[in-house]
């Protein structure tokens, strides 16, 4: 499996970027990133993915480097409502064998917004 | 709000008890998902459905027992449960088990055992 490495913990000043980086040395082939986020009590909320160029949407930008073994989740205007467990998944490709799409998660990192 | 829903939201039970959790969505998905999580602990999986067939199993004890009536439900029926169960369980779906679309995840049963 490719395995994923993140900070515990990391806190961001409301309205400042917060980059939340991630590294996944042993990501190959079309496997790609993935990001969620849990906000306490709530379930896993999905919020970008990508495979080998940047991505961005309403929530959020994903930065993969080009030799695609590390990423950065940056959220450009960090809000309270924003503090949650923010966790990089690499699915790993199906066709490897024992592989599939279902992410793995691990610990993740905590990230608090403070006013 | 999340288009994955699922019931109760809390449930109290005893060790002898049979109780049910339940999962809908209406999204079309082929493939559904249950997982356990402890407190402060990421989620971990216990089931998978694929085309309303039991895909994978995590070696997950017997007394939860996962049921997938038709492509909309994900029932998960509890029975015999020790007090290191207590956990919310989330339930998932996705378009399907080897898709490379995104899970999308209900806000959990949040279960205690007595």
């Amino acid at each position: 499996d490719a395995k994923t490495t993140q900070p515990p913990s990391m806190d961001c000043a409301e309205g400042r970027a917060a980059n939340l980086p991630c590294n996944h040395s042993t990501i190959s082939g079309n496997e790609y990133v993935y990001w969620y986020r849990q906000i306490h009590s709530q379930g896993p909320q999905y919020i970008i993915h990508g495979l080998k160029n940047n991505e961005t949407n309403e929530m959020a930008s994903l930065i993969i480097t080009e030799d695609r073994k590390s990423s950065t989740l940056i959220l450009p205007h960090a809000t309270l409502r924003d503090t949650a467990v923010y966790y990089c998944i690499v699915r790993v490709d199906p066709l490897k064998p024992g592989g599939s799409y279902i992410p793995t998660f691990g610990r993740g990192t905590s990230l608090i917004v403070h006013p | 709000d999340t288009e994955v829903t699922q019931t109760p939201k809390h449930l109290v039970m005893g060790m002898t008890n049979k109780k049910s959790l339940k999962c809908e969505q209406h999204m079309g998905h082929r493939a559904m998902y249950w997982y356990k999580q402890k407190a402060k602990k990421p989620p971990e999986l216990m089931f998978v459905y694929s085309y309303e067939k039991l895909s994978i199993n995590e070696s997950v004890p017997s007394r939860f027992s996962p049921e997938c009536p038709n492509s909309s439900l994900l029932n998960l029926h509890l029975h015999a449960l020790q007090p290191e169960d207590s956990a919310l369980y989330l339930c998932a779906s996705s378009q399907g088990q080897n898709s490379n679309q995104p899970q999308h995840f209900g806000d959990g049963t949040r279960l205690s055992i007595l």
